[in-house]
């Protein structure tokens, strides 16, 4: 089955920019998804098709997909930021959604 | 407002039976693909099982094939997932989520808030 590979936290400082990395085999011939999941909520999606942003999901906010990394981008990180950070593709071979095992975004 | 609102969680016993219902509404529910999505306390996000909008495609993950049932009914606007045989590992936060896509790949949005099932004795 399809694994993804998410480092389990990355920490950036306040104004800076934090990237938090997805990786798989040949996941660049695959749509990314991304959610964030603050504390006690639901996940809410913030990227889309590898780069696309949701209506009321902030322009700091970005993606990019390539051989086997995608990354999701966010720039001058806000306290608001600090959440766990999902990573989603379809893997056809199998009919199921796959998930990244989460990475904890700390605003330091 | 396009809204999912879980119900049906709960305290089961090992070996026992719960039936998890999502109730849609903001949107035109027989339009739209759904799934199920599961957390376990302090653990990431496990895919659970997806229904096609008409029900005549099902996906499950291999941690519940065989024991849970995905359905909807379209004309009342919901999702359920039954659950038998539960064990102890199936103890999670269950999220509804629509699908929404293009083309082929596909990404979830909203989410429901989640209901608590815990299987314990």
């Amino acid at each position: 089955s399809y694994v993804l590979t998410q480092p389990p936290s990355v920490s950036v400082a306040p104004g800076k920019t934090a990237r938090i990395t997805c990786g798989g085999n040949n996941i660049g011939s695959k749509s990314v998804h991304w959610y964030q999941q603050k504390p006690g909520q639901a996940p809410v999606l913030v990227i889309y098709y590898d780069s696309d942003r949701p209506s009321g999901i902030p322009e700091r906010f970005s993606g990019s997909n390539s051989g086997n990394t995608a990354t999701l981008t966010i720039s001058r990180v806000e306290a608001g930021d600090e959440a766990d950070y999902y990573c989603q593709v379809w893997d056809s071979s199998s009919d199921r959604w796959v998930f990244g095992g989460g990475t904890k975004l700390t605003v330091l | 407002e396009v809204q999912l609102v879980e119900s049906g969680g709960g305290l089961v016993q090992p070996g026992g039976s719960l039936r998890l219902s999502c109730a849609a509404s903001g949107f035109t529910f027989s339009s739209y693909e759904m799934n199920w999505v599961r957390q376990a306390p302090g653990k990431g996000l496990e895919w659970v099982s997806y229904i096609s909008s008409s029900g005549s495609t099902i996906y499950y993950a291999d941690s519940v094939k065989g024991r849970f049932t995905i359905s909807r009914d379209n004309a009342k606007n919901s999702l359920y997932l039954q659950m038998n045989s539960l064990r102890a590992e199936d103890t999670a936060v269950y999220y509804c989520a629509r699908v929404l896509r293009v083309g082929a790949t596909g990404w979830f949005d909203p989410w429901g808030q989640g209901t608590l099932v815990t299987v314990s004795s």
